[in-house]
């Protein structure tokens, strides 16, 4: 059974200061590991999708890595609008298991 | 990227009736699915909804207590069936798209029994 771990399961920053949100999994064979966003009151918005250890997706000040065995999303000098809460799942097409986040909030 | 839209966007039930929530995408889709996010966990898979045929429940999940139809590829409903609050919850269908492993998700019902 796939198992997906978020730390921590709050984070406050301070505008511009930088940070990272950890994703461990436990998979039996990883197709695929992605990364969303959910702002209160909405559905999850797609962020990216990660497939082997090494591999890195960038997006404004967001930077998604992968490992064997978990996944970094870092935050370059983030902003207030990127609190959100960040949700990691595994698996890949019809079946996705969820994390249960990382609520981000970032004071002015 | 298809847009998803849900109706209604949230509601209050009494305990003991059904809610039949919509769902309806822009385009055509192969894969349809169902999730329930209970406050503090996780996002956890219903079912997926099959283009005619009964759709594929989760374990924990049946189909007389969350009867799902799918008519056509660009809709679908969920009915929660004799609501207890228990069932007090996010609901959202996701879509999975031709040629990418990720899915996309539409807006949410927010759904509160009393």
């Amino acid at each position: 059974e796939d198992q997906v771990t978020q730390s921590p399961e709050a984070l406050r920053l301070q505008e511009g200061e930088s940070s990272s949100l950890n994703c461990s999994y436990t998979v039996s064979g990883l197709r695929g590991l992605f990364w969303y966003r959910q702002d209160p009151g909405k559905g999850p918005e797609f962020l990216f999708t990660l497939y082997s250890a090494g591999e890195e997706k960038e997006k404004e000040r967001l930077k998604a890595t992968l490992t064997k065995k978990e996944s970094f999303l870092h935050i370059t000098a983030p902003k207030p609008e990127d609190s959100a809460t960040y949700l990691c799942a595994v698996g890949g097409y019809s079946t996705l298991t969820f994390g249960k986040g990382t609520m981000l909030l970032v004071s002015p | 990227s298809a847009v998803i839209s849900q109706k209604p966007s949230r509601d209050i039930c009494q305990r003991g009736t059904s809610l039949t929530i919509q769902c309806q995408v822009d385009s055509q889709v192969t894969m349809m699915f169902w999730y329930r996010q209970q406050p503090g966990q996780s996002l956890t898979l219903i079912a997926t909804a099959n283009q005619g045929s009964e759709a594929t429940y989760e374990s924990g999940f049946v189909i007389d207590k969350f009867p799902i139809s799918r008519p056509n590829l660009t809709f679908s409903t969920l009915t929660v069936s004799n609501m207890s609050p228990e069932d007090s919850s996010i609901y959202l269908c996701s879509v999975g798209e031709t040629g990418g492993d990720e899915q996309y998700f539409g807006p949410g019902t927010r759904l509160t029994v009393t």
